[in-house]
């Protein structure tokens, strides 16, 4: 079990840029979750996938924002023509189908920063 | 959402107990109290959760007071590996996944 991993681990562009970040969840875990953490604050949800439905999403994931997970393993989340306020981390969970209290498992996330 | 409130910052001696206190007042029958915590320049990392009962695991302990509007996490004998934001999160019971609504944490500190 090699756990959550995202890449890449930081980035830097120019504001009006499009950037992808990679989640590669825990083999076999059904649900991916992806959030944001500002500085000094706790992360925020934006999006969950249960295998590769988008099952829901935050008023936070602007049209700018789009997530994907194809065949329900990796996800990709891409933002369009970024802004200096989406610099932040942005980091990937997962966790196993089963009762809704199950462990959310994080990546160390990707640190973008938006010039 | 039913809120947690937390202290910004603690300290604790290494080898020292430390407990660390959560509460939310508003909580409903069926949260679940989670927590989890976040080291320096990695992602969060869960702790121990619970419904109404204490629980034990490796890492910690939960106490959960019996009207169930405050709880608190307990490092047992604290390492300077365990200075780190530790978050008090109540996830409800809907009957499809839970997000996690993350507040800012108490920031431990953790000295020799």
């Amino acid at each position: 079990d090699t756990g959550v991993s995202q890449n890449p681990r930081h980035k830097i562009t120019k504001r009006g840029q499009n950037v992808t970040f990679r989640c590669d969840p825990i083999s076999e875990h059904n649900r991916l979750y992806w959030y944001r953490q500002t500085l000094g604050q706790g992360p925020e949800f934006l999006t969950y996938f249960q295998n590769e439905a988008q099952l829901e999403k935050s008023r936070l994931l602007s049209d700018r924002f789009s997530a994907e997970r194809p065949k329900g393993s990796f996800s990709t989340l891409e933002i369009q023509r970024t802004e200096q306020g989406d610099s932040a981390m942005y980091l990937c969970a997962s966790s196993p189908r089963g009762t809704e209290q199950e462990t959310q498992y994080f990546g160390p996330g990707t640190r973008l920063l938006v010039l | 959402d039913a809120k947690t409130t937390q202290p910004n910052s603690m300290e604790s001696n290494e080898e020292e107990p430390v407990h660390l206190p959560c509460n939310h007042s508003t909580i409903s029958g069926t949260d679940y109290i989670h927590w989890y915590r976040q080291l320096p320049s990695q992602g969060p990392e869960y702790v121990i959760h619970g419904l109404t009962s204490n629980v034990n695991n490796r890492m910690a302990s939960l106490a959960i007071a019996e009207d169930r509007k405050s709880s608190t996490l307990i490092l047992h004998r604290a390492t300077l590996r365990d200075a780190a934001v530790y978050y008090c999160i109540l996830s409800r019971d809907t009957g499809t996944a839970s997000k996690l609504t993350f507040g800012t944490g108490t920031r431990l500190q953790v000295t020799l």
